[in-house]
């Protein structure tokens, strides 16, 4: 079973459209992440979510807007998509917020804004 | 702030040949160093940790010791195969408030050929 998974693998839309990506994990964990891989393979934290509730929101445009409805999902919106966002996202779990955890990552949803 | 910084890539070798990945951190508090591994097409995934000083961690036949005098954390394997091309990250978690939020370098891939 797989223990980190993202919806939709592969999105592909146009400038100005809203998307979202879905995340799930079944380990049971507290602690949800999404990272943005650029083009460049540079990963970089935009948020986290420990137990529903939002703990890390770093220099990210306020056209992100994550929601974590129970601690299992962790959902991300983007409103009015731009060229710059395109690039590869991952949700990633962890069994709380604790500095020395492995993060369980999902396989990615590779966003192309045209 | 925290940062990261390990060796460019691509690194190409030979299959049975020995590899090491330079990495060097800097961080105020007292860090977990991890190192990740992303496979073409998936995400990442842990390959070993260290969250002490003088630590090692060990995976898979890679090895990596926490070095806090030269604020290093370098991977190494003995003898590699064809199976360990991939990209690898490594990584560190403050644990001063950092929430479990882990900075990557900028990732090295390495080309193994038979």
């Amino acid at each position: 079973d797989t223990a980190v998974s993202q919806t939709p693998k592969y999105l592909v839309t146009q400038m100005g459209n809203d998307k979202s990506i879905k995340c799930e994990q079944n380990l049971g964990h507290d602690t949800m992440y999404w990272y943005k891989q650029d083009s460049k393979k540079f990963l970089k934290i935009m948020f986290s979510y420990n137990n529903k509730e939002l703990i890390i929101n770093e220099t990210v445009p306020n056209r992100f807007s994550p929601k974590s409805p129970d601690k299992a999902h962790l959902n991300l919106h983007i409103n009015s998509l731009e060229l710059g966002d395109s690039a590869v996202y991952f949700c990633a779990s962890s069994l709380d917020s604790a500095s020395y955890n492995e993060q369980f990552f999902g396989p990615g949803t590779r966003l192309t804004v045209l | 702030g925290n940062s990261v910084t390990q060796m460019e890539g691509p690194v190409t070798l030979s299959e049975e040949a020995f590899l090491t990945i330079n990495c060097t951190y800097t961080a105020t508090g007292y860090p977990s160093l991890f190192w990740y591994v992303q496979y073409p097409g998936e995400g990442l995934q842990l390959l070993l940790k260290a969250t002490k000083a003088d630590d090692k961690g060990s995976n898979k036949g890679f090895e990596a010791t926490y070095r806090k005098e030269t604020t290093s954390f370098h991977l190494e394997k003995g003898s590699v195969q064809v199976s360990d091309s991939a990209v690898y990250f490594c990584a560190l978690s403050d644990g001063g408030g950092s929430w479990g939020k882990l900075q990557f370098g900028a990732g090295t891939q390495v080309v193994v050929t038979p």
